[in-house]
């Protein structure tokens, strides 16, 4: 049972324009959700977080809202570059004294110039 | 960099081979975790360790088998693998494990490069 789903396999924008890419995830007792970037033959780099206190977190070109009514969360990449070109994974935390985050399969996205 | 270093970057060992992954953070965190990345399937915990007492081992075979001598070394011993087990390793750590008193950002956790293994 995949608990973090990110349902877009693969997105591809236009430099400059916005990436969206999605996350849903199925548990409600996660309370904290990340979001990772991996480049081909390299481990994941954390890019941002969000606890389930906020709805919107904000780190230079990168946002991300929570919208927890939904179970949804999204990051958004404005504007998109060449260089974030990579796969993204959103996991979660649980807030039951569990220290297991949960990952999505990933999003790979492709920025083109 | 991040923080957290993995040895080697690449292996390729037979079935009948004893290896070890070895992994080593900077940053002063006192969880390591072991995962695996096998082709289009999400991220899976394999051990846990916390304060260098084992936590978790999330139904891993017991031809993998893990060793944590201090906070800040992890080691994944291989030995008659098998080819399914050829995949991305990942070694992580983070400040806390789960729900510290260091708040949120305690939880992150930081990921090294990655061993690429291949068992032929």
């Amino acid at each position: 049972d995949q608990q973090v789903k990110q349902n877009s396999p693969s997105l591809s924008v236009q430099e400059g324009r916005i990436s969206i890419l999605n996350c849903d995830y199925t548990n409600s007792m996660f309370d904290y959700f990340l979001w990772y970037k991996k480049y081909p033959a390299e481990g994941p780099t954390f890019l941002i977080s969000i606890s389930s206190i906020k709805d919107k977190n904000e780190d230079g070109r990168f946002t991300v809202f929570l919208n927890k009514s939904a179970k949804h969360l999204s990051l958004h990449i404005v504007p998109s570059q060449p260089g974030d070109s990579a796969v993204y994974f959103c996991a979660a935390l649980g807030s039951s004294g569990t220290y297991k985050y949960i990952f999505g399969t990933g999003t790979r996205l492709k920025v083109l110039a | 960099e991040t923080g957290v270093t993995q040895t080697p970057r690449h292996l390729v060992m037979g079935m009948t081979n004893k290896k070890s992954l070895k992994c080593e953070q900077h940053l002063g965190h006192n969880a390591m975790y072991w995962y695996k990345q096998s082709a289009k399937k999400p991220l899976e915990l394999m051990f846990v360790y916390n304060f260098k007492e084992q936590t978790e081992n999330n139904s891993v075979p017991s031809r993998f088998s893990p060793e944590c001598p201090n906070s800040s070394h992890l080691f994944l011993h291989l030995h008659t693998l098998q080819p399914e087990d050829s995949a991305l390793y990942l070694c992580a750590s983070s400040q806390e494990m789960g729900r510290g008193t260091g708040g949120f950002s305690g939880n992150t956790i930081y990921f090294g490069e990655g061993s690429w293994l291949t068992v032929v």
